[in-house]
């Protein structure tokens, strides 16, 4: 199965920051990769898809990059509802894997 | 507005055996993908099994391989997901959730339903 590894694992930052999530997969995928926004007691919610593609409804201030092994998304600048835990996905098998997530909290 | 809503959890012991469904509304079910989707409570996402908008291609992971059998009723805008020889690290919340890709498969999920709570303890 194809490995994904997020980097951190958690993270604090501040109303206004620029953050950055990295997700790393154990082999190429190509632009292969999705990710997705969970607030606590909520299902998941598809922010981009094919790496760099935004889901519509999604603002603007999300984005993603990336292709083959390394990706990452990018929040511009932060807001209060943005906090939550973030989780990349790849699609590329037919053994579809997700990263662990990455926690987002409020410094 | 489209809607998935998940039931048939509850608490199982272990070798025994549970159906969860999926209706949905507010889109062509048909036309899509569904997927299932499963949450150790506080823990990761795993993926479990999908189906094509035809039943003509499935798949599951590899940890559920031989006890999960996915299924759909294109009249009844349903899925299912049949399992067998639960065990105790099948406990999870089992989400249902739409594939985006029409009359394909994408592998990429939205929206999600709000899950199942399945616990398999004796």
């Amino acid at each position: 199965d194809i490995q994904m590894t997020q980097s951190p694992s958690s993270l604090s930052a501040s109303v206004g920051d620029r953050v950055t999530i990295t997700c790393r997969a154990s082999q190429s995928i190509s632009s292969y990769l999705n990710w997705y926004q969970q607030k606590p007691g909520k299902a998941p919610k598809l922010l981009i898809y094919a790496a760099s593609s935004l889901q519509s409804g999604v603002p603007s201030r999300f984005s993603g990059s990336g292709s083959g092994t390394d990706f990452t998304l990018t929040i511009s600048s932060l807001q209060p509802e943005d906090f939550a835990t973030y989780y990349c996905q790849q699609s590329y098998s037919t053994q579809i894997t997700f990263g662990q997530g990455t926690r987002l909290e409020i410094k | 507005e489209v809607q998935l809503v998940e039931s048939g959890g509850g608490l199982v012991q272990p070798g025994r055996s549970l159906r969860l469904s999926c209706a949905a509304s507010g889109f062509t079910f048909d036309d899509y993908a569904m997927h299932w989707v499963r949450q150790d409570p506080g823990k990761g996402l795993e993926w479990v099994s999908g189906i094509s908008w035809n039943s003509g291609r499935i798949g599951y992971a590899d940890s559920v391989k031989g006890r999960f059998t996915i299924s759909r009723d294109n009249a009844k805008n349903s899925l299912y997901l049949q399992m067998n020889s639960l065990r105790a690290e099948d406990t999870a919340l089992y989400y249902c959730a739409k594939d985006v890709g029409v009359r394909g498969v994408s592998n990429w999920f939205d929206p999600w339903g709000q899950g199942t709570l399945v616990t398999v303890s004796s």
